[in-house]
Formats: structure tokens, sequence, C-alpha cells
């Protein structure tokens, strides 16, 4: 079985700090996703991966970065968390064949005080 | 970009009976995929079915069917025998050429005993 993990199912932080979420699969998916997840606004795209060191913004990339060294691991990185960025973050893989779905990680839900 | 719209903010079926969910969406392409997602209280999100745009035959996974009608660019997920383990957060997607997912709003179903 595909398994995505995430490094945290909860975490509390506070305004300015720099917070990093990580993200590992272990079936060598050649696409990573990051998204976000709210009440009533569904999941909305981040930034995703298809390739080591390659990244790509989606719909709501301001106030995030990502980084891919390894295939296996993407992370998202908050440079200065603020309150609007409390959210449960959803990491998703894939392969590359075009019929097959996202695997998705647990979910972090990050607080940010 | 593709707007994907779920109408149902909530749905409630009593156990064994029948449900559909509605999705529609919006798109400039000829070729894509759509899938619909589950993701129970607190657990991480699965894939319930997937969907080819170009095949006409509807995707059936055991209690799981779709109507796909690529005309009116409609997507609807039919649930035959509810149970109780199939209370959860639906979420209708949509695949784009450009490797992109788009996901609706939601639609959260209670099943009633």
């Amino acid at each position: 079985d595909v398994k995505v993990t995430q490094s945290s199912r909860y975490l509390v932080k506070r305004t300015g700090e720099k917070v990093f979420l990580e993200c590992v699969q272990d079936m060598d998916h050649e696409n990573m996703f990051w998204y976000r997840q709210d009440p009533g606004l569904g999941l909305r795209l981040i930034y995703f991966s298809y390739d080591v060191k390659m990244k790509e913004k989606g719909d709501i990339p301001e106030g995030y970065s990502v980084s891919r060294e390894k295939k296996e691991r993407f992370s998202l990185i908050l440079e200065s968390a603020s309150t609007n960025q409390t959210s449960m973050y959803l990491c998703a893989s894939r392969s590359g064949q075009a019929y097959n779905e996202q695997f998705f990680g647990p979910g972090t839900r990050l607080t940010v005080l | 970009a593709q707007t994907v719209t779920q109408s149902q903010p909530e749905m409630s079926v009593q156990e064994a009976e029948t449900v559909t969910l509605s999705c529609t969406y919006d798109t400039s392409e000829s070729d894509y995929y759509l899938f619909w997602y589950k993701q129970p209280p607190s657990r991480q999100m699965i894939l319930v079915i997937r969907q080819e745009a170009y095949k006409q035959q509807n995707a059936t996974e055991n209690r799981f069917s779709v109507n796909f009608q690529k005309a009116a660019k409609s997507f609807s997920l039919k649930i035959s025998d509810s149970q109780l383990g199939d209370a959860a957060m639906y979420f209708c997607a949509y695949r784009s050429i450009g490797n992109q997912f788009y996901f609706g709003t939601g639609t959260s179903l209670t099943v009633i005993p």
C-alpha cells in the first residue's frame, strides 16, 4: 500500500514563527502536492512538484514556499506564520500515470496564535 | 482554472437506502479525469471511484457508481445500500491535463441508523 506520512498531526505555533511541514511518500511517486483544507472552501492547492527540485505554484501560494530535495520528501514552509494560516494541511502524492489518483497523508492541523 | 461545484453541503440517508451526491464542473478541455474521494472523520482521504472523460460507460465500484454526463458537465455519485461506515465528507475532484487537481467544497454525508 502507498503510504504518505506527515510529520505532525497537530501543531501550534506563534505568529511570526517559521514553520516546516514535512511529507514523505514511500512509493517513488514523481508528483507531490500541498493543499490546505478549510470548512466551506474544500481543498485548495498551495504548491505541487513533479520532480526533485521542481515546483509549481498552485492557487494560493502567497505566504508559503516549498522544498523538494529528495524524491520522497516534500516540505511546506511558512516563512512567517500568520493567524490566517491556521488550517488543515494535506499532502498528497501520485505517480506520473494519467489515470492514477492522488494518495493523501493524514493531515496536519496547524494553529497559529 | 477549472471549477468544481458541489451544491449540497450536507446530505443524510437512512441506513440501507440509496443516496446521490451531486457534482458539476466547468472546463474547456475534452479529455480529463474525475474522482470522488471520501474523508471519514479524523481519517485520511481515500479514493472512492474514478471516471475517464473519454469513456462513456459509467464507473462502478461495488455499492458506489457514478452518473457521468459529459455534455452537462455533471458527475454525481450514487451510494447504494448505505452503511454506517459511509458517513464522511465526500469530495468531487477534476484532474486537468496540466496535472492539477481541482476539488469541490465537499458534501458531508450522515447515515441514520
